[in-house]
């Protein structure tokens, strides 16, 4: 089955710096990666998404990169803020049967975004 | 749009009683609903896919007779823990698959919390 690796699992920046996150998969049938934020005590919210036939994708301060080939992809946020500060977990997906995408997510991400 | 709901929010309750949760969609149909538990400082860990009129499709490791969930309508679905122990106390999402997309969207979260 899939497995999804994520680093690192701490990352601490200065406010108006930029953040990066990695994540692995090992599943070449995945075709969907989604990056969720997670805020203490509340369900995940979708940041951005990309899927396995674009390499690259921006939504104003975040971005996130795929390369297939290597079957990585990361999350970058650029200009960082405080209320960046939360949880991030990226997610690989594939086609499970009749039943949509089968998420399998990374182990998550602590960022703090230091004033 | 996209919106889902969760109900309750948080739950206290004794030892060896049933608690029901419900994860609604506001805004759009859901044919495929998954139930993920959570422990603090962890990834999300998927207990079972719901389809509206079928029975849900557990992963390994997770009793069905345990947590009993029923997908009776295309914007409710309902996780039951029944006979709660304390071993049971975690946070629990749901989400909703919007169909035509690849994308899950995540309720709030409900905190059980078996004394």
């Amino acid at each position: 089955g899939e497995n999804v690796e994520q680093h690192p699992s701490t990352l601490s920046v200065q406010e108006g710096d930029s953040a990066v996150i990695k994540c692995t998969y090992s599943d070449s049938a995945s075709n969907y990666f989604p990056w969720y934020k997670q805020e203490l005590g509340k369900g995940p919210q979708l940041i951005i998404d990309i899927r396995s036939n674009v390499g690259e994708k921006k939504d104003q301060r975040i971005a996130v990169t795929l390369n297939k080939t290597a079957k990585h992809f990361s999350l970058h946020i650029t200009e960082t803020q405080p209320e960046d500060s939360a949880v991030y977990f990226c997610a690989a997906a594939a086609y499970r049967d009749n039943y949509g995408q089968n998420f399998v997510f990374g182990p998550g991400t602590r960022l703090s975004v230091l004033p | 749009g996209a919106v889902v709901s969760q109900h309750p929010s948080r739950v206290i309750c004794k030892s060896g009683t049933s608690v029901k949760i419900e994860c609604r969609s506001l805004d759009f149909q859901a044919t495929t609903m998954f139930w993920y538990r959570q422990f603090p400082k962890q990834s999300l860990m998927l207990m079972a896919t719901s389809n509206e009129g079928s029975k849900a499709t557990y992963e390994q490791g997770v009793e069905k007779d345990k947590f009993l969930i029923n997908h009776a309508s295309l914007t409710l679905s309902t996780l039951t823990v029944t006979s709660a122990h304390p071993e049971d106390s975690s946070f629990y999402i749901c989400s909703a698959f919007l169909g035509g997309t690849d994308t899950q969207y995540f309720g709030p979260g409900t905190r059980l919390t078996v004394l």
